[in-house]
């Protein structure tokens, strides 16, 4: 079955500087990956898709690659700011068919001013 | 326009209660999922609803797990037996259909004691 690794739990970074959080996973590429936000007694928050036949998309200071090669997700946040601490979620479809998702762990973010 | 809701937001149940726990997903949405978070860990797919056809409940732990969609809109979720493994929080989703964004309620936190 599908596994998901995010490698880090926690990343502490200083304000400013640009965050890069990994997702790994095993398998089957699927058609699609998302991140998603989620903060404490929250539920998650969509940020971004990302499809198979699409290497890189941008959303403000967000930027997502996709490389099915490695089998890789890379979440960046640039400029990074305090309000931008959370736990960030990576998500994908189980297998071809797949109807809902599975998360990984997540990574916590930590910004410091 | 309004988001995902779901009710309660908090639910105590000694060991052996049913419990129900109620969907409210956005208008006009035809899918919607139920996920369990254990603490620290990302969202897990519990059941799939397109419309009010359960299309995927292979994610239900066990046959105590219920869930129903009966008008295609709003969507509940009973556990018969809690059990202390149970606890958790239970989060709901809905989107437009089912390869694209997942809108979150804020989730049930349940806990069997």
């Amino acid at each position: 079955s599908q596994k998901i690794e995010q490698n880090s739990e926690a990343l502490n970074i200083q304000e400013g500087k640009t965050a890069t959080l990994t997702c790994n996973y095993t398998n089957y590429s699927p058609a699609y990956l998302q991140w998603y936000r989620q903060d404490p007694g929250r539920g998650p928050v969509f940020l971004l898709l990302i499809r198979e036949n699409e290497k890189e998309k941008r959303k403000e200071r967000l930027k997502v690659t996709f490389d099915t090669t490695l089998k890789q997700s890379l979440f960046h946040i640039t400029a990074s700011q305090p309000a931008d601490s959370a736990t960030y979620l990576c998500a994908l479809p189980p297998n071809q068919a797949g109807t809902a998702l599975i998360f990984g762990k997540g990574t916590t973010l930590s910004v410091s001013s | 326009g309004a988001g995902v809701s779901q009710s309660p937001r908090y639910k105590v149940a000694k060991r052996g209660q049913d419990v129900a726990l109620r969907c409210d997903p956005i208008s006009g949405h035809v899918s919607l999922f139920w996920y369990q978070q254990a603490l620290g860990q990302g969202p897990e797919f519990l059941t799939y609803f397109q419309n009010e056809a359960q299309l995927d409940k292979s994610g239900l732990p066990s046959d105590r797990f219920f869930a129903e969609r009966p008008e295609g809109s709003v969507s509940t979720l009973k556990i018969q037996r809690t059990q202390q493994e149970d606890s958790a929080v239970y989060l709901c989703a809905s989107s437009f259909d089912r390869e694209y964004e997942q809108y979150f309620g804020p989730g049930t936190r349940l806990t069997v004691t």
